[in-house]
């Protein structure tokens, strides 16, 4: 059974930091992984989805990167901004019988200081 | 154009009480998903639909829970005789073309769901 498990819980940095968020995973048989965003009281935002073949996505402030082998990923934000407080979610869809289905960690709460 | 709805965005009921959920997909998309989330637990898979097959009911928690998709469309999740660890965000996604790798899910609001 996949299990994804998120480090740090939560993260509070002051504003202009660079900033690393982690997610594991115990199965690297994966079709993707996928970081979303999660503001209070709003639905999820897909922020970076890697497909397994490759190593890292990247997006504006935004850098996803992948060790399937090792079933680990981080987010990295640079210039961290008051904006960017929100949840982080990290998502695997594993590659076996039931591939539709994802598997979150419990996700990590963000806290940007002005 | 519109995402995935869902309504109510809250929802207060007493223990023991029926209630439903209801989603909208994005129009076109053929799967659709429903997770839930507790408080200090991640989001957790509970039903899958993908066009006229046999939905994947292997998330739900107990049989109080079920779900419906009518018309390929709009989905209805009805909670029978709420418990008090029924309570949670529900989140419904849809998706394109459901089982394919490179699918990708776009997610509802969530309806947040309290039970007393």
């Amino acid at each position: 059974k996949q299990e994804v498990t998120q480090i740090p819980a939560a993260l509070s940095v002051p504003e202009g930091e660079n900033l690393v968020l982690n997610c594991s995973f115990t199965d690297s048989a994966i079709y993707n992984l996928q970081w979303f965003r999660q503001d209070p009281g709003k639905g999820l935002t897909s922020l970076l989805l890697i497909q397994s073949s490759q190593r890292e996505q990247t997006s504006g402030r935004l850098n996803a990167s992948l060790d399937k082998s090792s079933g680990r990923s981080t987010l990295y934000i640079a210039a961290s901004q008051p904006g960017d407080s929100a949840t982080y979610l990290c998502a695997v869809r594993s590659s076996g019988g039931s591939n539709y289905k994802l598997t979150f960690g419990k996700g990590t709460l963000l806290t940007v200081n002005p | 154009g519109a995402g995935v709805s869902q309504s109510p965005s809250n929802k207060v009921t007493e223990k023991g009480k029926d209630v439903e959920l209801r989603c909208d997909p994005i129009s076109g998309h053929t799967a659709l998903y429903w997770y839930r989330q507790s408080l200090g637990q991640g989001l957790e898979f509970l039903i899958y639909f993908q066009g006229n097959s046999a939905p994947d009911k292997s998330g739900l928690p107990s049989d109080r829970f079920s779900a419906e998709r009518t018309g390929g469309s709009v989905s209805t999740l009805t909670i029978q005789r709420t418990q008090q660890e029924d309570s949670a965000v529900y989140l419904c996604a849809s998706s394109p073309r459901g089982g394919r790798g490179t699918d990708t899910q776009y997610f509802g609001p969530g309806t947040r769901l309290t039970v007393l």
